[in-house]
């Protein structure tokens, strides 16, 4: 079965400072990665969605970046971070067949990042 | 692109009522819709999804309803418990982009 895997789990770091979460996909093969961040509230915005090696797609523009250089690794930076980076990070995953017939997500844990 | 309107942003009910949460899509080519539930704290989880090919699936308490005509879909929970008290997100695709999310629903149940 696949699982996918979040860490750390809370993080609290300096503004300026920089930021690095990983995630990581067990059980299956070339999966569609995606990035999201859920501040205070309610809301899920897409920061960055990977569909294979070194792709990487940038919705919002911002301080942030992702890389994937693995099939079943995907990672979340920053240089500096900012007052306004805080917030619930949530790596997803899912399965692509081949087609253009979409799949639900699989999201994993979550990163909780307070930047103070 | 997609976009999907959620309504209403919070809901609470007593428990054992049936608790109804609508969406709107604009894309006509979206063709799947999944609804998540997160609970405080957690990560969001799929509860159910239904393709453009039906217009109704069902699973125990939980069914979703699909108008392709009118591009809304809802999420019906029936004999709510207060363990169904979560926010519920909507979201929709066409297979060439990413998954649309609604903003949410906050669903209140009170024992």
């Amino acid at each position: 079965s696949q699982t996918i895997h979040q860490w750390p789990a809370t993080l609290v770091q300096p503004v300026g400072s920089p930021l690095s979460l990983e995630c990581t996909v067990e059980g299956t093969s070339n999966p569609n990665l995606y990035w999201y961040r859920q501040a205070a509230g309610r809301g899920l915005q897409l920061l960055f969605y990977s569909v294979g090696i070194g792709q990487i797609s940038s919705e919002v523009p911002q301080n942030l970046s992702a890389s994937r250089p693995q099939d079943r690794q995907f990672i979340l930076s920053s240089k500096k971070l900012l007052l306004s980076d805080s917030g619930f990070y949530l790596c997803a995953w899912s399965y692509w067949d081949g087609s253009l017939r979409p799949n639900g997500y699989t999201f994993g844990s979550g990163t909780r990042l307070t930047v103070v | 692109g997609e976009n999907v309107e959620q309504h209403p942003s919070t809901l609470s009910v007593q428990e054992g009522d049936s608790a109804v949460i609508k969406c709107t899509y604009s894309d006509s080519a979206s063709n799947y819709f999944p609804w998540y539930k997160q609970e405080l704290g957690k990560r969001p989880q799929l509860i159910i999804d239904i393709r453009s090919n039906v217009g109704e699936k069902k699973d125990q308490r939980i069914a979703v309803t699909l108008n392709k005509t009118a591009k809304h879909f809802s999420l019906h929970i029936t004999e709510t418990q207060p363990e169904d008290s979560a926010v519920y997100f909507c979201a929709a695709s066409n297979g060439y982009s990413t998954l649309t999310f609604g903003k949410g629903t906050m669903l209140l149940v009170s024992p």
